[in-house]
C-alpha cells in the first residue's frame, strides 16, 4: 500500500538553529500534502497545507515565517523549523492523501530543542 | 467540518470485541465518518470509513446509526496491539486536511 516516509524521525538540536524535516510519498504522487503538530498527550493540530508548486496555506496562530514549508516535487514536502526554541520541541507529522479517498500518515518527526 | 465527540478513555479485554462510540449530531448529508487510530509516537493510521451504510474491511467493522448523528467502531477481537487513541473525523472528503478531536484512548487489556 501507499507510504508516506519523514526523514528524520527523531532530531535533537540547539536553540537558535534551524531544521529541516522531509515527508516524502513513497509510491504515488500527492500535489498536496498536510503537516501537523503534537504535543505530549494531545491530538494533532493542522500547522499547514504544502501545495507543490505554489505557495503554502498556514492555519491561523501558525507563523509562516517560523515554519517554512516548500513542496519541491510530486513526492517531497519540506518543513524548516527556523530559530528554534525549546517550545517547538514537539512531534511533527505529514500527511498526503492517496488513492481511494484514503488519507496516508507519515510516522512523524520528533523534535527536541535544547 | 462537523465536530465529533468521544469518550476520553476505554478499556477492554483481550479478545473481546471493542465497541467504541462516536457522536457527530451535526453531521451533514454529504460527510463521511473516518476512523483513525494512533499507536504511541507513531503516525495515524487510517481504519476504515462510511457515509451510511454499516461498513467492515479486515481490521474493523463501522457501524452508523440510521439518522447518523452517531457511529461506532467496532475491533472484533481485540489484541494488546489495539491499544492506542482512536479518532472520530467527519468530513466530507479524506483527500483534504483532518481536524483531529481528542479520541479515545483504548486500552486492551490481557
Amino acid at each position: 500500500g501507499a507510504v508516506v516516509s519523514q526523514h528524520p524521525s527523531r532530531v535533537i538540536c540547539k536553540s537558535g538553529t534551524s531544521v529541516k524535516i522531509e515527508c516524502r510519498s513513497l509510491d504515488f504522487q500527492a500535489t498536496t500534502m498536510f503537516w501537523y503538530r503534537q504535543f505530549p498527550k494531545k491530538s494533532l493540530m493542522l500547522m499547514a497545507t504544502s501545495n507543490e508548486g505554489s505557495k503554502a496555506t498556514y492555519e491561523q496562530g501558525v507563523e509562516k515565517d517560523k515554519f517554512l514549508i516548500n513542496h519541491a516535487s510530486l513526492t517531497l514536502s519540506t518543513l524548516t523549523v527556523t530559530s528554534a526554541h525549546p517550545e517547538d520541541s514537539s512531534f511533527y507529522i505529514c500527511s498526503a492523501p492517496g488513492q481511494g479517498e484514503t488519507q496516508y500518515f507519515g510516522p512523524g518527526t520528533r523534535l527536541l530543542v535544547l | 467540518d462537523a465536530k465529533t465527540t468521544q469518550p476520553p478513555s476505554m478499556d477492554c479485554a483481550e479478545g473481546r470485541a471493542a465497541n467504541l462510540p462516536c457522536n457527530h449530531s451535526t453531521i451533514s448529508g454529504n460527510e463521511y465518518v473516518y476512523w483513525y487510530r494512533q499507536i504511541h509516537s507513531q503516525g495515524p493510521q487510517y481504519i476504515i470509513h462510511g457515509l451510511k451504510n454499516n461498513e467492515t474491511n479486515e481490521m474493523a467493522s463501522l457501524i452508523i446509526t440510521e439518522d447518523r448523528k452517531s457511529s461506532t467502531l467496532i475491533l472484533p477481537h481485540a489484541t494488546l496491539r489495539d491499544t492506542a487513541v482512536y479518532y472520530c473525523i467527519v468530513s466530507m472528503t479524506n483527500a483534504g486536511k483532518s481536524t483531529f478531536g481528542d479520541g479515545t484512548t483504548l486500552t486492551v487489556k490481557p
